[in-house]
């Protein structure tokens, strides 16, 4: 069966410093994978996803970049944080149902900047 | 501007009642449409997907879809105090995307 991993669970980090948020995919191949955030009481944004390896499309003009340099490996990063980032990380990727694509959640990375 | 609608509530429903839940969206074109349950601090959970204008059963769940008047709803018979979550509404945009609500807050009352 599939599974995804994300870490770290939390993360508390100084405005200005660095991020990077990893997230693995087992048990298939060539996913869809997809980053997004949640801030406190909001809905789900879409930062980022990808199709394959080295492809990535942005959704929302930000300080944060993703990569894919494999095929079940999808990441998140930043070189300054704002406080603004802050919020709850979701990676999630999609699985063929019939005519249509699913989307499954890892467990998130609630990260607060502070 | 393709949209999801939700009331965001909260929705407070006696234990054992039905808790109906409702989504509206502006994209005729979507076909695919998805209902997650996220408690707080974890993430979305699928619980149901519908494509076909009718009903769908699930155990307690029943999805509902009206793609004439672009609407979808989710009914839970038997409420339990496990079912007090935030229900989000996802719609297909593409072949890769979905657009979210901003999701109904369920609260199950004993």
């Amino acid at each position: 069966s599939q599974t995804i991993h994300q870490w770290p669970a939390t993360l508390v980090q100084p405005v200005g410093s660095p991020l990077s948020l990893e997230c693995t995919v087992e048990g298939t191949s060539n996913p869809n994978l997809y980053w997004y955030r949640q801030a406190a009481g909001r809905g789900l944004q879409l930062l980022f996803y990808s199709v394959g390896i080295g492809q990535i499309s942005s959704e929302v003009p930000q300080n944060l970049s993703a990569s894919r340099p494999q095929d079940r490996q999808f990441i998140l990063s930043s070189k300054k944080l704002l406080l603004s980032d802050s919020g709850f990380y979701l990676c999630a990727w999609t699985v063929r149902v019939a005519q249509t694509y699913e989307q499954y959640f890892g467990p998130g990375t609630r990260l607060t900047v502070t | 501007q393709k949209e999801v609608e939700q009331n965001s509530g909260p929705l407070s429903v006696p234990e054992g009642a039905i808790a109906s839940l409702n989504c509206t969206y502006s994209d005729r074109v979507s076909q695919s449409f998805f209902w997650y349950r996220q408690y707080s601090g974890k993430s979305p959970e699928l619980i149901m997907s519908i494509y076909s204008n009718g009903d769908k059963e699930d155990g307690r769940f029943t999805a509902q879809l009206n793609k004439a008047s672009q609407y979808v709803s989710l009914l839970i018979r038997d409420s339990q105090p496990s079912d007090s979550a935030t229900y989000l509404c996802a719609v297909n945009w593409s072949n890769y995307q979905l657009i979210w609500g901003a999701g109904t807050k369920l609260i199950i009352k004993p």
